[in-house]
């Protein structure tokens, strides 16, 4: 049983290029979350997502970036127009809804080391 | 809002000791979860431990325990009988339960570097 996978594991981008990072939650998961992780810091929560609906983009940057999770394949998250600001590594989860639970365990994936150069 | 405070940025303990590591939350919510992660070098993020807030009784997975005081908001986290394989950095999280339309997302402190000496 794969885990969730994200790919690229590291990305290098000049100034002004487009980032794309892609995350495949794992069998059967249809709740996605992404979150930065800045150098020297924490985990921080960016996007969550379900099957074609973004559910809370409140820790998103308003600019430059947006998320995805279509109904057939992987999550995306786009970086657009990228800064040296955006080096980080980006973590992407994922859960499964269980029925008379609050709360959805989050499985994550290995990460993205973006590089801007 | 809820926060999390992890206030040892850095930890060493011998082979085969115990260490405690501190983290303390602000929250205005009765119930609520807590998470302790661990990130090697590898960076892979790995759960340690989990504790709901409404169980009294401190959660334990082998050498890893919890000691939960959710009047004073403090989760610690203790490892015995270190291995040099627990050598990672450890991360508090905070999520609240999924109703209310609160999401689910974690919300981590800035972590604590903990290294075992051989």
């Amino acid at each position: 049983n794969a885990g969730v996978m994200q790919n690229p594991r590291h990305l290098v981008r000049r100034r002004g290029q487009e980032a794309r990072l892609r995350c495949s939650p794992m069998k059967g998961h249809s709740h996605v979350y992404w979150y930065r992780q800045l150098p020297e810091e924490g985990l921080k929560f960016m996007v969550y997502l379900q099957k074609e609906n973004i559910i809370d983009e409140s820790g998103m940057p308003k600019e430059r970036f947006s998320a995805e999770f279509p109904k057939e394949g992987p999550s995306i998250l786009r970086i657009q127009q990228v800064v040296r600001g955006d080096s980080a590594a980006y973590f992407c989860a994922s859960s499964l809804p269980r029925s008379g639970t609050l709360t959805y365990e989050q499985y994550f994936g290995p990460g993205t080391r973006l590089t801007v150069t | 809002a809820q926060t999390v405070t992890q206030s040892q940025p850095e930890m060493s303990v011998q082979e085969a000791e115990t260490v405690t590591l501190s983290c303390t939350y602000d929250t205005s919510e009765s119930n609520y979860y807590l998470f302790w992660y661990k990130q090697p070098p590898s960076r892979q993020m790995i759960l340690v431990i989990r504790q709901e807030a409404y169980k009294q009784q401190n959660a334990t997975e082998n050498r890893f325990s919890v000691n939960f005081q959710k009047a004073a908001k403090s989760f610690s986290l203790k490892i015995s009988d270190s291995q040099l394989g627990d050598t990672a950095m450890y991360f508090c999280a905070f999520m609240k339960p999924n109703y209310g339309g609160a999401t689910n997302k974690l919300i981590f402190g800035t972590g604590t570097l903990l290294a075992v000496q051989p």
